[in-house]
């Protein structure tokens, strides 16, 4: 069990490109969230997913947000268009099911600049 | 309005002396209360964590925190700072719904003086 895994560690891109990130959760974990932290703030969360299915995603961003869990076991999160606003450390946390008791488990997390 | 609420930004301790960070929360249902830790580049590490029973809890690194649902108030303690706990502190609230997300605070850093 290496922990929740993010890749990469670090993306610098340019405004209005598409940015993708992957996240490996802690092997059968069903539950998978993704939270975006922005300096001076805590994680804000954005869209969960139990197994497959993703389960909530009204806090996605805007529309330019979009993620995914093809399989049920790592997820990409997809940034289309970037802008400088969505520079920010995001992370991804994976607990096990059943019931909400279980401790998410979070990964170190991919920080994004946008220049 | 769910929130969490940390009112210190920035607190700083001596080694050795004896820490609190406050945290209060407002929440519609019955809370599960977390507190994490962050060092600098890493993600977050639980230290613990208030479900239900007894409102003081004990977590890693001899910390421990205490519910108390008059005050809305989830305060999390160590008896002697070391200074390896200089980090940043979220305190967190969820519900007992399968899949409820957690709310966060915006934190508090902990610096430690020798």
């Amino acid at each position: 069990d290496t922990g929740v895994s993010q890749d990469p560690r670090h993306k610098i891109t340019k405004r209005g490109q598409n940015v993708t990130f992957r996240c490996d959760p802690i092997s059968e974990h069903n539950r998978l969230y993704w939270y975006r932290q922005t300096l001076g703030q805590g994680p804000e969360f954005l869209t969960y997913f139990q197994n497959e299915a993703q389960l909530e995603k009204s806090r996605l961003l805007s529309d330019r947000f979009s993620a995914e869990r093809p399989k049920g076991s790592f997820s990409t999160l997809e940034i289309q268009r970037t802008e400088q606003g969505d520079s920010a450390m995001y992370l991804c946390a994976s607990s096990p099911s059943p019931g909400n008791r279980a401790e998410a488990f979070f990964g170190q997390g991919t920080r994004l600049t946008v220049v | 309005a769910q929130s969490v609420t940390q009112p210190d930004i920035h607190i700083t301790v001596s080694e050795g002396a004896s820490l609190e960070l406050r945290c209060n929360y407002s929440y519609g249902a019955t809370p599960y209360l977390f507190w994490y830790v962050q060092s600098p580049g890493q993600g977050l590490q639980l230290l613990l964590k208030y479900f239900s029973g007894d409102t003081l809890v004990q977590g890693i690194k001899g910390f421990e925190a205490e519910f108390k649902r008059s005050q809305s108030s989830f305060n999390l303690r160590k008896p002697s700072v070391h200074w390896s706990d200089a980090a940043e502190y979220f305190c967190a609230v969820g519900g007992g719904q399968a899949g409820t997300a957690l709310i966060f605070g915006k934190g508090t850093t902990l610096s430690v003086s020798s």
